[in-house]
């Protein structure tokens, strides 16, 4: 069982609407989860993090997080043509600083 | 920007040749973690280094083995190159307080191994 999973997509949303990504982990010791946006052919850039139950905003962006069901998610509202991306979740386990990513999801919204 | 840079941008070697690649963490940041990143997948975990000691390992073969500098600074080498080893490899830079730090990515070498 992979430490991380995200369906790879592609996703694809109108400009203007709510664009939801969605992960799961399987431990359930993981203590922070992180989203990093990743563009074609460039390194991952880090939009939010999480460490605890709940949502937390930051602009467009919604993080939420739900510890029982094990999942993470990242809400994009008003979706704009330079969100177009692949979305990487990480997770942190919390013994040692290693992340576990997903193959991420790729991510377009149509003008 | 996240003020971390890799060096060089772009690498070509053939399969059993050996290869350096360099990062320079963000000022302030005390911990680097390498990361290969194969097409269409999420980044692997390679190493970490922690004050210049290696600090949690993925899975990956000694032949992949760093180094980190007094000033943080980090090498990642690769002996005996294999095809399979083309990748983007990634170098992140955090300040480790006691787990979960956020990292901040440098912009990667991409290698091919030919």
């Amino acid at each position: 069982q992979k430490e991380v999973e995200q369906n790879s997509g592609p996703l694809s949303v109108p400009e203007g609407a709510i664009a939801s990504l969605n992960c799961t982990y399987s431990d359930r010791g993981s203590q922070s989860f992180f989203w990093y946006r990743q563009y074609s052919g460039k390194s991952p850039e880090l939009i939010m993090f999480i460490y605890s139950n709940g949502d937390k905003e930051d602009g467009r962006f919604t993080a939420q997080f739900n510890k029982a069901s094990q999942y993470v998610s990242l809400l994009i509202r008003d979706s704009q043509p330079s969100d177009s991306a692949t979305y990487l979740c990480a997770v942190n386990k919390g013994t040692g600083n290693q992340f576990y990513f997903g193959t991420g999801t790729s991510l377009t919204v149509i003008p | 920007e996240t003020g971390v840079t890799q060096s060089p941008t772009h690498l070509i070697k053939t399969r059993g040749q050996q290869v350096t690649l360099r990062c320079s963490s963000q000022s302030g940041h005390n911990t680097v973690s390498w990361y290969q990143q194969a097409l269409g997948q999420g980044p692997q975990f390679i190493f970490q280094y922690y004050r210049e000691e290696e600090n949690g390992r993925g899975n990956f073969p000694p032949r992949f083995s760093g180094l980190q500098f007094p000033n943080y600074s980090s090498e990642l080498n690769v002996n005996a190159l294999e095809l399979d080893d083309s990748a983007l490899y990634l170098c992140a830079s955090s300040f480790q307080t006691g787990g979960g730090e956020t990292q901040y990515f440098g912009p990667g070498t991409r290698l091919l191994v030919l």
